[in-house]
C-alpha cells in the first residue's frame, strides 16, 4: 500500500521561529490536505491542497504532485501552534484518506 | 452546522462489554469514515461508507467490530466483546464526495475516548 512519511516526527521551536514540516507520499494521490490536532485532540483541516501553493494567515502550504511531496510552513510561531500536524494523501483508485505519521510540534514561550 | 457530532466524548467499560459509538455526520455530506487513534499505530482507517453504503471496511480489526449507516445522519460502530486492546481515540469524519473532480475536505469530529478494563 501507499506509504505516507512525514518529517521530522518531532519539533521544538522557540516562539517567533519558523519551520518546515514535510511529508512525503509513495503513490499518486488526488488530493491532500493538512491536519492540526490540538493539545485536546481535536484535528482541524488546515489546507486542502492537491498541487501548487496556498496560504492562511502565518501557515502556508505546497503541494508538488509530480514529485510526490508537500511542505507546511509555520511563520512567527506561536505557543498555541503546539499539537502534531499530519498530512492526508487521498488515493486514486481507492478514493480513501491515509494519515502519515505525523510531526509533534512543540512551541516554547 | 454545527458539525460532525460523535458521541459519547468518553466510554469506560469492561472487558467483555459491548460498546456502541455513535457519529452525525454533516447534514448533506455523503460520505463517512471511521478511525481509530492510538500511539504505537497512529491514525488507521477502519471503515468509510459512501451514500449509506459500505465500500471498504478492509481496516476493521475482526469480527468483534461492526459498523452500520441506517440513514445519511447517522453512524454507529460497534464493538463487541471488548478488549483492553480496543482502547484508543475513535475519530468519525465526513466529507461531501465528489467522483469527477475527488475533491473532498474531511471534516472531524471531537472522538470518543474509549476505555477498556
Amino acid at each position: 500500500g501507499i506509504q505516507v512519511e512525514q518529517s521530522p516526527p518531532d519539533l521544538i521551536l522557540q516562539e517567533g521561529a519558523n519551520s518546515t514540516l514535510r511529508c512525503n507520499f509513495s503513490d499518486s494521490v488526488n488530493n491532500l490536505q493538512w491536519f492540526h490536532q490540538n493539545p485536546w485532540g481535536q484535528l482541524i483541516n488546515l489546507f486542502y491542497i492537491p498541487s501548487g501553493t496556498k496560504q492562511n494567515g502565518r501557515l502556508s502550504a505546497t503541494t508538488v504532485a509530480t514529485e510526490r511531496y508537500s511542505l507546511l510552513y509555520i511563520s512567527s510561531s506561536q505557543t498555541t501552534d503546539s499539537g502534531v500536524y499530519f498530512c492526508a494523501v487521498l488515493l486514486r483508485r481507492t478514493y480513501k484518506y491515509i494519515f502519515g505519521t505525523g510531526t509533534r510540534l512543540k512551541v516554547l514561550a | 452546522d454545527a458539525g460532525v457530532i460523535q458521541s459519547p466524548r468518553h466510554e469506560v467499560t469492561e472487558m467483555g462489554q459491548e460498546v456502541t459509538l455513535r457519529c452525525k455526520p454533516i447534514s448533506g455530506h455523503n460520505s463517512l469514515f471511521w478511525y481509530r487513534q492510538t500511539m504505537m499505530r497512529g491514525l488507521e482507517l477502519l471503515i468509510y461508507f459512501n451514500n449509506n453504503v459500505p465500500i471498504d471496511d478492509s481496516g476493521m480489526p475482526e469480527d468483534r467490530f461492526s459498523a452500520k449507516m441506517p440513514n445519511a445522519s447517522f453512524s454507529t460502530l460497534k464493538i463487541q466483546p471488548s478488549e483492553p486492546r480496543d482502547s484508543a481515540v475513535y475519530f468519525c469524519a465526513s466529507s461531501l464526495f465528489q467522483w469527477k473532480t475527488a475533491n473532498e475536505k474531511l471534516f472531524f469530529g471531537s472522538g470518543t475516548q474509549l476505555s477498556v478494563l
